[in-house]
């Protein structure tokens, strides 16, 4: 099945920096990746996702890129503040007779110091 | 509109005991999952289902159960609960896979 790998585990940054979360994964025919947002206490959030058939997509201050070659996406935030800080976790769909299974990452800890 | 909605949001059970955690969501989806989240382990699938009827399973469905009789539920059981079985469960819905899915608030389920 599908095997979705997360880095960093932690993340920390100061506020006003920019914050790269990377992930990688296994099944080539993958074809959406979602990121969802999870504060402490609270349930995941989606923020934002793309599907295969792009390379990047924006919104507003968050970012996420995807090289299909490699098998690798990533979650970028730019100019951060405090209350981006969460858990963000990357999922990735299977394919085939696992396409309905979204495969989620570890999650990063991610803490934007004032 | 309600979304997901999850209960209890906090169950203890002893080993063995039996208990059915419910998902009801009121906005015609037609793929429902249910999740278990543990430290340092991200969100597992443990069933999911794309309609009435019809349900599978996800990546760690040993000691779960589920059905699908309407699109509105869809309730997980503990047959015979396990200290491994403790942790948080969401439950999540979507329009299908391939979109964004809404999560349920959560339940703290502890087996002692």
């Amino acid at each position: 099945g599908e095997n979705v790998e997360q880095h960093p585990s932690t993340l920390s940054v100061q506020e006003g920096d920019s914050a790269v979360i990377k992930c990688t994964y296994s099944d080539s025919a993958s074809n959406y990746f979602p990121w969802y947002k999870q504060e402490l206490g609270k349930r995941p959030q989606l923020i934002i996702d793309i599907r295969s058939n792009v390379g990047e997509k924006k919104d507003q201050r968050i970012a996420v890129t995807l090289n299909k070659t490699a098998k690798h996406f990533s979650l970028h935030i730019t100019e951060t503040q405090p209350e981006d800080s969460a858990v963000y976790f990357c999922a990735a769909t299977g394919s085939g007779g696992s396409n309905y299974k979204l495969t989620f990452g570890k999650g990063t800890l991610l803490t934007v110091n004032p | 509109n309600a979304g997901v909605t999850q209960t209890p949001k906090f169950q203890v059970l002893k080993t063995g005991q039996s208990m059915t955690l419910q998902c009801a969501q009121d906005m015609n989806h037609e793929y429902m999952s249910w999740y278990r989240q543990d430290p340092g382990m991200g969100l597992r699938l443990i069933h999911y289902s794309v309609g009435a009827g019809i349900t599978d399973q996800g990546e760690v469905p040993n000691g779960y159960n589920v059905s699908r009789s309407t699109t509105e539920d869809f309730p997980l059981r503990l047959l015979s609960a396990a200290p491994s079985q403790t942790s948080v469960y969401f439950c999540a819905s979507g329009g299908s896979l391939n979109e964004k899915l809404f999560f349920g608030s959560g339940t703290q389920l502890s087996v002692l």
